[in-house]
């Protein structure tokens, strides 16, 4: 089975701008989690997708936005970048909602300038 | 490409004995990696690291071992609580971090 895969690996933005993120889970996967990594923060929950619904969604401002579509892929939309938000963004996919063994993507590396 | 693999997806223990999680990896430039634990709904949480010029190090009641030879890492859990229910990923240490698939702990009162 093709693992979890994430696109772009890598993006450079300027602050103001926006750009989407996304994320094919494994086949068969009806979950999508999202989080963003960074040096000093860690690992943060963004929010899960399950059948085309947000069931869940960790504390980022509402700039940061997702939608999961039919087909259980995933795309994360973050508007008006500010520099804070360079990241590394992860995708993880499960078979069912979180609790359930995760997936973890490659990840986006997003860079703003 | 499952450069960092955990092949138990589940185990539990009775309270106060040893948990023992494992983790294998494929590569051996890896710097260092971590532990994570998580729980439902929440982002991993980060538990521990182990540098690849150790062979363990300890924190409390968690320790982490590194077999490079093997290219197996453990965590051993010392005694194990009921708190500690939840799935724990192994991950390498990366400007491009990978994760293991996780391995679910249930702790039995």
């Amino acid at each position: 089975k093709a693992g979890v895969t994430q696109t772009p690996r890598y993006l450079i933005k300027t602050r103001g701008q926006q750009v989407t993120l996304s994320c094919s889970p494994i086949s068969g996967h009806r979950s999508v989690s999202w989080y963003q990594q960074t040096p000093g923060q860690g690992l943060q929950f963004l929010f899960e997708y399950f059948s085309e619904t947000q069931r869940n969604k960790g504390n980022f401002p509402g700039r940061f936005s997702g939608r999961q579509f039919s087909n259980s892929r995933s795309e994360m939309n973050v508007s008006t970048l500010e520099l804070g938000d360079s990241a590394l963004y992860l995708c993880a996919s499960s078979l069912d909602l979180a609790g359930a063994t995760q997936y973890f993507g490659p990840g986006t590396r997003l860079t703003v300038l | 490409d499952q450069q960092v693999k955990q092949n138990s997806p589940s185990l539990s223990v009775q309270e106060g004995r040893i948990s023992i999680l494992n983790c294998d990896y494929t590569n051996s430039m890896f710097d260092y990696f971590l532990w994570y634990k998580k729980y439902p709904a929440e982002g991993p949480t980060f538990l521990i690291s182990i540098s690849s010029i150790k062979d363990k190090n300890e924190d409390g009641r968690f320790t982490v071992f590194l077999n490079k030879s093997a290219k197996h890492l453990s965590l051993h859990i010392v005694p194990s609580q009921p708190g500690d229910s939840a799935v724990y990923f192994c991950a390498r240490g990366d400007n491009d971090m990978r994760f293991g698939a996780g391995t679910r702990l249930t702790v039995k009162p």
